[in-house]
């Protein structure tokens, strides 16, 4: 069956920008996840949701991020404003049910680069 | 502050030989989790313990947790080329958050 998909595989902006990014998880997963892996920061947890909610989003590094959820389904993170040190890969992952009870499916990951 | 931290950082193996990796954690944490990464690839995982004294295996793969000690270990055994990865644990001591540790990676050699 289908994994997870993220979208795009790469984005190159300028800096002061506002991406979106995109993540469709497995079909009838509940649960999604947003992390990111930077060379300097290694890998981050930023948010997670069950079904459409966000119960906690203290994990995103600045206001400038936020994420929504829409239908129990695709997540998009945005990120407004863009810094250079927002340059990262982005994962998203899925899980069928629980928090973080379940084996994680990660998509291949959106390279975000700032200029 | 909550800390994670892995050694060896890097481990170069010869094929057939037994290793571990230990991730050591600061503060209470009742789970535990194992990924691995290839190299420009997103993330796999692994193991999920949820307890105590819990032990899993997959393959040549075998991880334990020991919540007391705050230390899981991932043992490899009669290693083998297809396990050159990036292993990473994580732990999730304050209900959904979790923080990795720096990964270590492995290359097993012919």
């Amino acid at each position: 069956g289908a994994g997870v998909s993220q979208s795009p595989s790469n984005k190159v902006t300028e800096k002061g920008k506002d991406v979106e990014l995109r993540c469709d998880p497995i079909s009838g997963h509940t649960a999604l996840y947003w992390y990111r892996q930077s060379l300097g920061q290694g890998l981050e947890f930023l948010i997670y949701f069950q079904g459409n909610s966000a119960p906690d989003k203290s994990g995103l590094p600045s206001d400038r991020f936020s994420a929504e959820r829409t239908g129990g389904s695709v997540s998009t993170l945005t990120i407004q404003r863009t810094q250079q040190e927002d340059s990262a890969v982005y994962l998203c992952a899925s899980s069928p049910t629980g928090l973080f009870t379940d084996t994680q499916y990660f998509g291949p990951g959106t390279r975000l680069t700032v200029l | 502050e909550l800390k994670v931290e892995q050694n060896p950082l890097f481990l170069s193996m010869q094929e057939g030989k037994n290793y571990t990796i230990y991730c050591n954690y600061s503060t209470t944490s009742d789970r535990l989790y194992w990924y691995r990464q290839d190299p420009g690839k997103s993330l796999e995982s692994l193991f999920v313990l949820l307890s105590n004294g819990a032990v899993k295996q997959e393959g040549r793969l075998m991880a334990s947790l020991d919540t007391k000690a705050r230390l899981s270990t991932l043992h490899i055994t009669a290693a083998v080329h297809d396990l050159s990865a990036t292993y990473f644990c994580a732990v999730d001591p304050f209900n959904n958050d979790m923080r990795f540790g720096a990964g270590t990676r492995l290359t097993v050699k012919p």
